[in-house]
């Protein structure tokens, strides 16, 4: 059964970088076709996709966001992350991560509980 | 890139119908039968209800059924149940390997 784990900081200060890794346990990250995912749901609002990563490291951001993302992806550990730069209070979220089928359908199939990061002083 | 119109909520009691809208464009919704609903509890992970407009992942019952009309597509819940009550979000892709999301439906069990 597949599984992710999101982990990383809880608290980042404003105008730092968020870094948040989600482990893959269950499955290859470099033996199948899936694309990688971070998504983010803000408390009591809806989810914004940020991005995904494909084992061979091809990367597909958000348009609005893509200016301070980076997602890479490390198939030694199983496990892909996420930086966001520049983060402010806008960016108090759940981070999700989840796996997408290929074909460009935005089929997310399996997903990580999620961890809260709040960005304050 | 805008996010999807979904409306805020909807319910239904035990047993009816209730159908959510989620609107975009012709450069979204409308451009490609890419559109998937995920249903989410609170305080979980969003779970994968239907994808490609019409399909449903095993183990997900057919009371939940999805289609498309140009720029909306839309999720049928039928037989309502308690355990329905939950928040629905739409996506769709978007071209160029994005991907968007609908601002999320309440739907309420009366």
């Amino acid at each position: 059964q597949l599984q992710l784990q999101e982990s990383g900081p809880r608290l980042v200060k404003p105008s730092e970088t968020l870094s948040l890794t989600c482990i893959v346990s269950g499955d290859s990250i470099s033996s199948s076709s899936y694309y990688w995912n971070w998504i983010r749901q803000p408390p009591g609002k809806g989810l914004e996709w940020i991005g995904s990563i494909y084992y061979s490291g091809s990367t597909s951001y958000n348009p609005s966001l893509k200016s301070r993302v980076t997602i890479s992806v490390d198939t030694s550990k199983n496990q892909f992350s996420l930086r966001l730069s520049s983060v402010t209070a806008a960016d108090t979220a759940v981070y999700h991560c989840a796996r997408q089928v290929p074909g460009g359908t935005p089929k997310f199939d399996y997903w990580g509980q999620g961890t809260l990061v709040t960005v304050s002083s | 890139q805008s996010a999807l119109t979904q409306p805020p909520s909807a319910s239904g009691s035990p047993g009816q119908s209730v159908t959510i809208s989620c609107t975009g464009t012709s450069s979204d919704v409308g451009g490609y039968n890419y559109v998937s609903w995920y249903q989410q509890h609170p305080g979980k992970a969003p779970k994968l209800m239907i994808y490609e407009v019409n399909q449903r992942p095993s183990g997900v019952p057919d009371r939940f059924s999805g289609s498309k009309s140009g720029n909306t597509a839309s999720l049928t819940v039928s037989g309502l149940r308690a355990e329905d009550e939950a928040d629905y979000y739409c996506n769709s892709y978007a071209g160029s390997n994005n991907v968007i999301f609908g601002g999320g439906t309440k739907l309420t069990v009366l």
